[in-house]
């Protein structure tokens, strides 16, 4: 039932691009996007809603394939900034459990 | 300044000893969760509450309590801690289901 993250690390140049995928085996109600540096807690990015909606903010971008269960998160013109470990969340419907994928670690380097 | 605290942020415990983790949000947020993190595991739900006096359990409840006695407060019990509990936790709240969560600063708690 938990989410599969995709590529499980991934090491990128400044301004080079990436794309962080998550797949489940199940219907999916939301995924759920967070965004945790070492040593510290986990930081909500974003959330999609079944209905196939892109969003975005700055050069960070997510989509979901409701009909594929699956949720890409859109790294654009990478920064420094961006390096930590990358964690989809997901829910089969409102109220339930979320489960997330174990997590996709990246690096920008300079 | 709005926050989700968490005490103690370190523990160290002995099999068996019972143990309370406090969890204390000022959002006036109705959903609150424990999660624990483990290396290669990500995050794990153990308990969620969608409000006062609901709670769910997660996907590791075994060998945790809850309660949601007040809206802010969302204590993490561990009757009987052993050492497979060793872990690091986190406290989480949000307004609602599939809503943003904001995450306390972690609990790192060990058992020998």
């Amino acid at each position: 039932q938990q989410p599969v993250q995709s590529p499980q690390a991934v090491i990128l140049r400044e301004g080079e691009d990436a794309v962080i995928n998550c797949s489940s085996s199940k219907a999916l109600y939301s995924v759920h996007w967070y965004r945790q540096k070492h040593g510290e807690a986990p930081v909500f990015l974003m959330i999609l809603l079944k209905g196939g909606e892109q969003k975005g903010h700055d050069k960070i971008s997510a989509s979901f394939n409701e009909k594929k269960q699956q949720s890409s998160l859109y790294l654009t013109a990478s920064q420094l900034s961006y390096s930590g470990t990358y964690f989809c969340g997901t829910e089969m419907g409102y109220g339930n459990k979320l489960v997330f994928g174990a997590g996709t670690i990246l690096r920008v380097k300079s | 300044e709005a926050q989700v605290t968490q005490n103690p942020r370190y523990l160290i415990t002995v099999t068996g000893k019972k143990l309370t983790v406090t969890c204390s949000q000022n959002m006036n947020h109705e959903y609150m969760s424990w999660y624990r993190q483990d290396p290669g595991l990500g995050l794990r739900q153990i308990y969620y509450s969608m409000n006062v006096e609901v709670t769910d359990k997660g996907d590791v409840p075994e060998g945790y309590k809850v309660s949601r006695k007040e809206k802010r407060n969302f204590p993490l019990i561990l009757e009987s801690p052993s050492p497979n509990q060793t872990s690091l936790y986190f406290c989480a709240s949000s307004p609602g289901s599939a809503r943003e969560q904001y995450f306390g600063p972690g609990t790192r708690l060990t058992v020998t």
